[in-house]
């Protein structure tokens, strides 16, 4: 079982370039879920989804987009990257919102 | 306002002694919380969760223990081992009914378990 995957797993952003991170699951979760670690931080939810067609938005949703076309991928969009995105970014998944989170390697961007 | 606050950022034990990570919320609605720990380039990993309706759960070495009235948890690791170095966060999440999503991570405290 591949669980969550993410890719890229490293991309350097130039500002005001725009790209898409995806992240796919083999679990059948309904949920679904961006975060986003910053240095000396936790994790800050961005968007997250409950089904496909259903998405709504996290602590930290400036600048980005998802969709939410399937069960298994939540892609998540960035459009013109600044340098406060730079971060390391996370998807996830869970069976239910009470049910531990399953976590992709993580994609680790930089805007500069 | 940080709602799950690791006061430690790091903390080192020796193989084979006891390890203990406290954490601390401020929101008395919270009401399930769960452990997870995470290695350098790989995302976190579940360890162990409690609901507000026990004060204890156990699970081989690790065990987290919930002290409601002070608002406070601890993660025990006994025996530490180095394996068990990484940094361990945090979370507590709260039933909002329905949809609403509500998940709280803390800061994240790095252990080191020295052979």
């Amino acid at each position: 079982n591949a669980g969550v995957t993410q890719t890229p797993k490293f991309r350097i952003l130039k500002i005001g370039q725009s790209m898409t991170l995806q992240c796919t699951q083999d679990m059948n979760h309904n949920y679904m879920y961006w975060y986003r670690q910053d240095p000396g931080m936790g994790l800050k939810l961005i968007y997250y989804s409950v089904g496909a067609g259903i998405t709504d938005k996290g602590e930290v949703p400036n600048g980005y987009n998802v969709s939410r076309s399937t069960t298994e991928d939540f892609p998540l969009r960035l459009e013109l990257a600044a340098p406060s995105q730079t971060s390391v970014y996370f998807c996830a998944s869970s069976y239910s919102f009470r049910e531990k989170l399953f976590f992709g390697s993580g994609t680790q961007l930089s805007v500069l | 306002d940080q709602q799950v606050k690791q006061n430690s950022p790091s903390l080192s034990v020796q193989e084979g002694r006891i390890s203990i990570l406290n954490c601390d919320y401020t929101n008395s609605m919270f009401d399930y919380f769960l452990w997870y720990k995470k290695y350098p380039a790989e995302g976190p990993t579940f360890l162990i969760s409690i609901s507000s309706i026990k004060d204890k759960n156990e699970d081989g070495r690790f065990t987290v223990f919930l002290n409601k009235s002070a608002k406070h948890l601890s993660l025990h690791i006994v025996p530490s081992q180095p394996g068990d170095s990484a940094v361990y966060f945090c979370a507590a999440s709260v039933d909002s009914g329905g949809s609403n999503y509500k998940l709280t991570f803390g800061k994240g405290t790095l252990l080191t378990v020295n052979p």
